[in-house]
């Protein structure tokens, strides 16, 4: 079945350093790759989303590139911030049902 | 931009008791969904609804049952709360017609005593 790995259950950065966070999947079908951001007590918010291959997506300073040869959606950052500081789901959409898939979530914790 | 509503935000019950959780979405998307949080295990589906007056079982339905009577309107429901359904139980609703993303309640937080 489909799957979602995030390997990293807490990062831990200072603030200016950058970001990666890692996300790989398994699914036989054609898909689109989320990344949702939820800040404490606050719903999840979609970050970034692609279906494109090798194609560089960005939004609020974020970027991730879909790489389906090797199924991974990584996200990063050039220099992480305060505000940066949440819990990050990466998920895969299979469009024939409708549903998301999520990984197990990285909570990112930032320090001055 | 699009609005998904949850009521109540917090609520205490007890163990055996009933619990209905309620779910409003104003962004005319068919599907919704109901998941729950827990530390260590993200986000889990427990039920979904693809149209009004049907709902389909998710990965983790045990325990639950789910009412949708509208497009606008999803329920879940502990017909007998037990202390394991402790938790943040989130709803959301997508639009079949793109990348299915989905727009997310404020959650609810459940504590069963």
């Amino acid at each position: 079945g489909d799957s979602v790995t995030q390997t990293e259950g807490l990062v831990t950065l200072t603030e200016g350093l950058p970001v990666m966070l890692n996300c790989t999947y398994q699914t036989a079908y054609s898909t689109f790759l989320f990344w949702y951001v939820q800040h404490l007590n606050e719903a999840p918010k979609l970050l970034l989303k692609s279906s494109t291959d090798n194609k560089r997506t960005e939004h609020q300073g974020f970027h991730a590139t879909l790489h389906k040869s090797s199924s991974s959606f990584h996200l990063q950052k050039s220099s992480a911030q305060l505000s940066d500081s949440a819990l990050y789901y990466c998920a895969l959409s299979v469009q024939v049902v409708g549903q998301l898939t999520f990984g197990s979530g990285t909570r990112l914790q930032v320090y001055a | 931009e699009a609005a998904v509503t949850q009521s109540p935000r917090s609520k205490v019950a007890v163990t055996g008791g009933k619990v209905t959780l309620s779910c409003h979405q104003t962004n005319n998307h068919d599907y919704m969904y109901w998941y729950r949080q827990d530390t260590g295990h993200g986000l889990r589906l427990i039920h979904y609804s693809y149209v009004a007056d049907s709902t389909e079982k998710g990965d983790i339905p045990d325990g639950y049952k789910a009412s949708r009577p509208s497009q606008e309107n999803f329920s879940l429901i502990l017909e007998l709360a037990s202390l394991s359904q402790t938790a943040v139980y989130f709803c959301a609703s997508s639009d079949p017609g793109g990348s299915y993303e989905q727009y997310f309640g404020p959650g609810t937080r459940l504590t069963v005593l």
